[in-house]
């Protein structure tokens, strides 16, 4: 089956230690997006790639870094981590730049110890 | 600020009534709107949409109404099934070229289907 898979689906990490976080699909979408989600909170954008062109959010905090070395995966770097960085990170895609409908994998949970 | 609200955090209906979930949001050049259910440890999967051409959009159970001008939208199931027990996150999106620029989420509502 077609989808957007991430690994791990759980990391501890600890405060201050760089950790990478992984996505890759096999529905051969051209967007691919990375939302942080706090508890209780809403999937918030932090960026998106469409191809190899990366659009940042205003609000996204330059701790937060982006690669897509290909089609199929796209990581999320987090340089120093931050208590308040632990939360739900959800990666996205979409088939075509204009597509409203996006398809999500099932998360990868980070907590900071 | 938060652009789309859903201001019912968790609802509970029983078991072949309708559920009704709510969603309001701010900003006008939001022109496309979709729904999306999450069961706990999946990521959310799309559920129903509608543009703000149309007031109404059908789907088997699901039925989404939009009020434009009161920048209102509402999912309605029925009849509700044990199944449908999920958070559901209603999303919006401003370009004019459609979603590409990401969506933008409310809190997500926790519907509970009561036997």
């Amino acid at each position: 089956d077609a989808m957007v898979i991430q690994n791990p689906r759980y990391q501890v990490t600890q405060f201050g230690k760089p950790v990478t976080l992984s996505c890759s699909q096999t529905l051969n979408h051209n967007v691919m997006y990375w939302y942080q989600q706090k508890s209780s909170q809403a999937p918030k954008l932090l960026f998106h790639y469409y191809d190899k062109d990366f659009n940042n959010e205003a609000d996204t905090p330059d701790n937060f870094q982006s690669r897509r070395p290909n089609t199929s995966f796209c990581f999320l770097d987090i340089r120093s981590p931050g208590l308040g960085d632990a939360a739900m990170y959800l990666c996205a895609t979409s088939l075509r730049w204009g597509d409203n409908e996006q398809f999500f994998g099932p998360g990868t949970r980070l907590t900071v110890l | 600020d938060q652009q789309v609200k859903q201001n019912s955090p968790s609802l509970s209906v029983q078991e072949g009534r309708i559920s009704i979930l709510n969603c309001d949001y701010t900003n006008s050049m939001f022109d496309y709107f979709l729904w999306y259910k999450k069961y706990p440890a999946e990521g959310p999967t799309f559920l129903i949409s509608i543009s703000s051409i149309k007031d109404k959009n059908e789907d088997g159970r699901f039925t989404v109404f939009l009020n434009k001008s009161a920048k209102h939208l509402s999912l309605h199931i029925v009849p509700s099934q044990p199944g449908d027990s999920a958070v559901y996150f209603c999303a919006a999106s401003g370009s004019s070229g459609g979603g590409a620029d990401g969506l933008t989420f409310g809190k997500g509502t926790h519907l509970i289907i009561q036997p």
